[in-house]
């Protein structure tokens, strides 16, 4: 069956301007993470969606980044007035039902985003 | 509170060596722990996982990792290299209870193999 996907896959964006990032999950999978990943370093958690809803949205590192979620599937992360360092590959990853601890994550391919 | 600590940023093995990548984490809570490995241009994918259950997990392509409470390790080994292994590797440490249920990665080690 199909994967993780998101797009667009890579997104070269100017400083200011706003973007949006999307992501479909497995069918059926009803937690979904988003993950931001800058050279050289670890996965920083984002936002967890269980369902349409986020119990946890610690790591978003602004309010300029937002995310939703929508009939328990497709995601869109949000960045509003871009920065430089918002400059990442941002990964997107969904498990299927479960106790989440024990739960594999499965991962989308990431959007590469760059701001000029 | 849970952190994860991979010992090498950088691994340097020849074909048909040995592999160790190390991993050390600290949880508040008895965890569940994966190794995950990252081809450039792709997405992570699961190699194995420890949920409490046997201490050696065996994984995908020829890995495995053993479950070391006392040291607090989970290290990935592999008896013998391919070419193919070269990628990021993840050590990922999920707190089973809590109430948390978001897993910490740590920074990744790259595993380069010669021919």
């Amino acid at each position: 069956g199909a994967g993780v996907s998101q797009s667009p896959s890579n997104k070269v964006t100017e400083k200011g301007k706003d973007v949006e990032l999307r992501c479909d999950p497995i069918s059926g999978h009803t937690a979904l993470y988003w993950y931001r990943q800058s050279l050289g370093q670890g996965l920083e958690f984002l936002i967890y969606f269980q369902g349409n809803s986020a119990p946890d949205k610690s790591g978003l590192p602004s309010d300029r980044f937002s995310a939703e979620r929508t009939g328990g599937s497709v995601s869109t992360l949000t960045i509003q007035r871009t920065q430089q360092e918002d400059s990442a590959v941002y990964l997107c990853a969904s498990s299927p039902p479960g106790l989440e601890v024990y739960n594999e994550q499965f991962f989308g391919p990431g959007t590469r985003l760059t701001v000029l | 509170a849970q952190s994860v600590t991979q010992l090498d940023s950088h691994v340097s093995v020849s074909e048909g060596t040995p592999v160790l990548l190390r991993c050390n984490y600290s949880s508040s809570y008895s965890p569940s722990l994966f190794w995950y490995v990252q081809h450039p241009n792709k997405g992570l994918q699961l190699l194995l996982k420890y949920t409490s259950a046997a201490t050696l997990v065996k994984g995908i392509n020829g890995f495995e990792a053993e479950f070391k409470k006392s040291e607090t390790s989970f290290h990935l080994t592999k008896p013998s290299a391919h070419m193919s292994d070269a990628a990021e590797y993840f050590c990922v440490v999920s707190p089973v209870g809590g109430g948390s249920y978001i897993p910490t990665f740590g920074r990744g080690t790259s595993l380069i193999v010669h021919p």
